[in-house]
């Protein structure tokens, strides 16, 4: 049972550059989430997904944007990376919308901005 | 504003009991989850309280005090691989969750 893939799981890039960080679940959750981990503070939601074809904006939603084009697929794009964007980026899903229950979170990716 | 605070890290020994604990003030209540995270990988969870009591699942319990904004959770019979961070949650009047930053949980031998 595969749950959330993530891709990468470490990249390097240089500041500017634009990225895509995919996330891809199989449990036919209705509601997907991206996170933000840093040292010292709590896991901070950026955009979240209730249902596919809908986003909204979550607590740090500056410099990034996804889309919900299927149930499966929620990706992060961050479209000109800055280096105060340096930080583990972690995809989760849950069964209903709104945070109504458990997450499931993918493994992360660890993203280094120069 | 919305607040959880945790202490930020703690010591116990193998074979030993402890309690991590959690307060929180928010924007409304709609349940408190604790979720387990090792070193370098993603957040499991561990348990979600609601209600004001005990909610015991096997080493793990939970605790929750709603008119005291608190919570704490349980670890007994400590092992090794107990050693991680645990990160208190709570959903707030909008079913948002905010996070603490976490406890930092080091076994010793």
């Amino acid at each position: 049972i595969a749950g959330i893939t993530q891709a990468p799981t470490s990249q390097i890039l240089a500041a500017g550059r634009r990225m895509t960080l995919r996330c891809t679940q199989d449990m036919r959750h209705n509601a997907m989430y991206w996170y933000r981990q840093d040292l010292g503070l709590g896991l901070r939601l950026i955009h979240y997904s209730n249902t596919a074809g809908t986003t909204g904006k979550g607590e740090v939603p500056d410099g990034y944007s996804v889309s919900r084009a299927n149930t499966d697929d929620f990706p992060l794009t961050l479209a000109s990376a800055v280096p105060s964007q340096t930080s583990v980026y972690f995809c989760a899903s849950s069964e209903g919308q709104a945070n109504t229950g458990e997450l499931f979170f993918g493994e992360g990716s660890r993203l280094t901005v120069l | 504003g919305q607040n959880i605070d945790q202490p930020t890290e703690m010591t116990a020994t193998e074979g030993a009991i402890v309690q991590i604990n959690c307060t929180y003030q928010t924007s409304g209540f709609n349940g408190l989850f604790w979720y387990q995270q090792h070193a370098g990988e993603a957040p499991t969870f561990l348990s979600y309280n609601v209600l004001d009591g005990l909610e015991e699942k096997g080493r793990f319990s939970s605790f929750l005090s709603r008119s005291k904004g608190y919570s704490y959770l349980l670890l007994k019979e400590l092992q090794m691989k107990d050693s991680a961070s645990y990160l208190c949650a709570v959903k707030d009047s909008n079913y948002q969750l905010i996070w603490g930053a976490g406890t930092k949980l080091i076994i010793k031998p």
